[in-house]
Parts: C-alpha cells; sequence; structure tokens
C-alpha cells in the first residue's frame, strides 16, 4: 500500500519568505509527528498530532514554526520569515497508535529538503 | 524520558553477523525498546522492537540483557544494503521518540 508521502521534495527559497511543506499519512493512521534532520544528527521531534489536535508541540523551536492537521490527515507544516538555520530535512511520521502502547511503529515519509538562501 | 548510549561507528565485513550495542541504564518497567534504522538519502525505517524477551523477524534479531539495561541488535548476515545508521529508541507514553546521533553502520565488501 501507499506509504507516508512528503511535498515537496525539495524547497529552495530566500531568507525571509514563508513555506509550506506537505506530508500525506498512512490512510487510517490517527498520529502524524514532524521531524526536521539538520546533517550529521539524528532526526529532531517537532510537533505530534493525535487526530486533528496537536498533542504535542514542545519541539517547535519558535513561533515562526506552525503545523495543522484540520481533518485528522493531511498535515502542512507551516514556517514564517524563514532563516538560513532553519535549512534542514524535514521529516513526517505516521503511526496507528494504540496511544500508550509504547509498540506503535511510526512510519516515516522521504522528507523535504529545505534550504534557505 | 529514558536515554540510550551507543557507539558513534561500527563497521563489518559483509556477509558476516553484526551486533549493535545500546545500554539504556535508566529504563523504566513499561519502557519498550525500539531499533529503526536510516539509510542514505531516506526517511527512518522500523527495524524491530522487544520488552524483555529475544525477538526475531526477517531483518534482524533482537538479544535483551535480563536486567534490561541493555540490549543488541543483531543483523545476522550483513550486506552492503545495511549501511546505515541505526537507533536504539525507547518511546514514550505518546509513542515520541527522541532519537539520538545513533550507530553508523560500515558494511566492507
Amino acid at each position: 500500500g501507499a506509504g507516508v508521502s512528503q511535498t515537496p521534495s525539495n524547497k529552495v527559497t530566500e531568507k525571509g519568505k514563508y513555506v509550506e511543506l506537505r506530508c500525506d499519512p498512512i490512510s487510517g493512521h490517527t498520529a502524524l509527528y514532524w521531524y526536521r534532520q539538520s546533517l550529521g544528527q539524528g532526526p529532531e521531534f517537532l510537533i505530534y498530532f493525535q487526530g486533528t489536535g496537536a498533542a504535542d508541540d514542545s519541539g517547535l523551536p519558535n513561533d515562526r514554526f506552525f503545523a495543522v492537521r484540520p481533518e485528522g490527515s493531511v498535515s502542512t507544516l507551516k514556517i514564517q520569515r524563514t532563516e538560513r538555520g532553519d535549512s534542514a530535512v524535514y521529516l513526517c511520521a505516521s503511526s496507528f497508535q494504540s496511544r500508550g502502547a509504547r509498540t506503535d511503529t511510526q512510519y516515516f515519509g522521504p522528507g523535504t529538503r529545505l534550504t534557505v538562501l | 524520558d529514558a536515554k540510550t548510549t551507543q557507539p558513534n561507528s561500527m563497521e563489518s565485513n559483509e556477509e558476516e553477523p553484526v551486533h549493535l550495542p545500546c545500554n539504556h541504564s535508566t529504563i523504566s518497567g513499561t519502557d519498550y525498546i525500539h531499533w529503526y534504522r536510516q539509510l542514505p538519502s531516506q526517511g527512518p525505517e522500523y527495524v524491530i522492537h522487544g520488552l524483555t524477551s529475544n525477538v526475531n523477524n526477517r531483518m534482524a534479531s533482537l538479544a535483551i540483557a535480563e536486567d534490561r539495561k541493555s540490549s543488541t541488535l543483531i543483523l545476522h548476515r550483513a550486506t552492503l544494503r545495511d549501511a546505515a545508521v541505526y537507533y536504539c529508541i525507547l518511546p514514550n507514553r505518546d509513542d515520541k521518540i527522541i532519537f539520538g546521533k545513533g550507530t553508523r553502520l560500515h558494511i566492507l565488501p
């Protein structure tokens, strides 16, 4: 079946611009996660959705970052006034999630490589 | 959240077994041990998970110490396609994954 997809695969923008990154999770997965990965580092947690609501947004670095999941499926990560330090690969993952079971597998998309010039 | 410690990198010869260690001395009784790996230019992928007993699947085996303070991911016969960064993780109640730097596995032909 279809896995997690992310668009665009690459995004180049200029400092100060606004960008949107899209994630299509696996159908039926209630949990959705966003991560950011810088070169040579492991993925860094940003935000987690359970259904339509953001259950944990403690990883968002500042208020320039915002994410939505209005219908409990597709999610968009929005970055305002981009800075060069925002350049990274942004990863999305989804899981079926039996909440609290600690056994759910996260399925990751291929990521969006964001470059801020 | 419980933390894990892994070597930065390891090398192995092709077609030989690989044992990737992970220390998690602060693990709690309800923490599952998960392993993910990330191939070059791809998102992470699930490998295996376990709680107390050793686990086997088509990708790997997971050997868990009796006191659960450490575990070992075993690739029985490494191939060049197994070259990746391997992450040992203890998800929290919300299945939130905190990735460390993992172990970069190099496979020598």
